[in-house]
């Protein structure tokens, strides 16, 4: 069974750092991208980067590039999105997908629970 | 930075057929977006439906469907069902970057 179990709920002060996690298990974890999708409280879902955990190479979205650092470590089939200074409108609720990336699919299928990231002073 | 819109809400009755549709602000859009579908409701994690504009995952009911319509990703789903009362979302790819659409709630009634 395909399962992505993320990392529990944090509460930290602005300033702070903070790396998430999400580990996949039930498939081969080199094979497939890992996302990351934001969604602030009662508002959308925003895209925010992919990683290939086979060769680590990432891609970010334009508007969240510099920002948070995705990364992956394969030898414990797990992907990390990580900030080096939070600020409040970090808040949110943060989810890992599994994405299937080639040449003629794009398909995002199994997500994980969703991480709960607070920043509040 | 692209923008990509939805519907804000749409209402349909039970058994109805209702047709939710995704537009970017690059142009039309076409099948190499490969547009997804997504369905959240109230306090879970989002649901995939539909992958590379038409394909359904093995867990999608067969009332959804996925296509192209007058340039636009589209989403209908035909014969729906209370529980299908929810939030959807379209997801874009293109040239190594997804946005997420807007959004649209559907009301079941």
């Amino acid at each position: 069974e395909v399962q992505l179990v993320q990392s529990g709920a944090e509460v930290k002060k602005p300033g702070e750092s903070l790396k998430i996690s999400c580990q996949g298990s039930g498939y081969s974890f080199t094979r497939y991208w890992i996302g990351w999708v934001r969604q602030k409280p009662g508002k959308g879902l925003e895209w925010m980067g992919i990683i290939y955990p086979g060769d680590s190479e990432t891609r970010y979205s334009p508007s969240l590039q510099g920002q948070v650092t995705i990364s992956a470590d394969k030898s414990v089939s797990t992907a990390y999105l990580q900030w080096r200074t939070l600020k409040a409108s970090d808040t949110a609720m943060y989810y890992c997908a599994r994405t299937d990336v080639d040449i003629s699919n794009f398909a995002s299928d199994y997500w994980g629970q969703g991480t709960l990231v607070t920043v509040s002073s | 930075q692209t923008v990509v819109t939805q519907e804000p809400s749409l209402t349909v009755s039970p058994g109805g057929t209702v047709t939710l549709t995704c537009a970017s602000s690059t142009g039309a859009v076409t099948s190499g977006y490969y547009p997804n579908w997504f369905q959240q409701k109230p306090g879970q994690a989002p649901r995939a439906l539909i992958y590379s504009t038409n394909n359904k995952h093995s867990w999608t009911p067969a009332r959804f469907s996925g296509s192209l319509l007058g340039g636009k990703a589209a989403l209908t789903l035909s014969g729906v069902q209370p529980e299908d009362e929810a939030e959807y979302y379209c997801l874009l790819y293109h040239g190594g970057e997804g946005v997420f659409g807007t959004g649209t709630k559907v009301t079941v009634l």
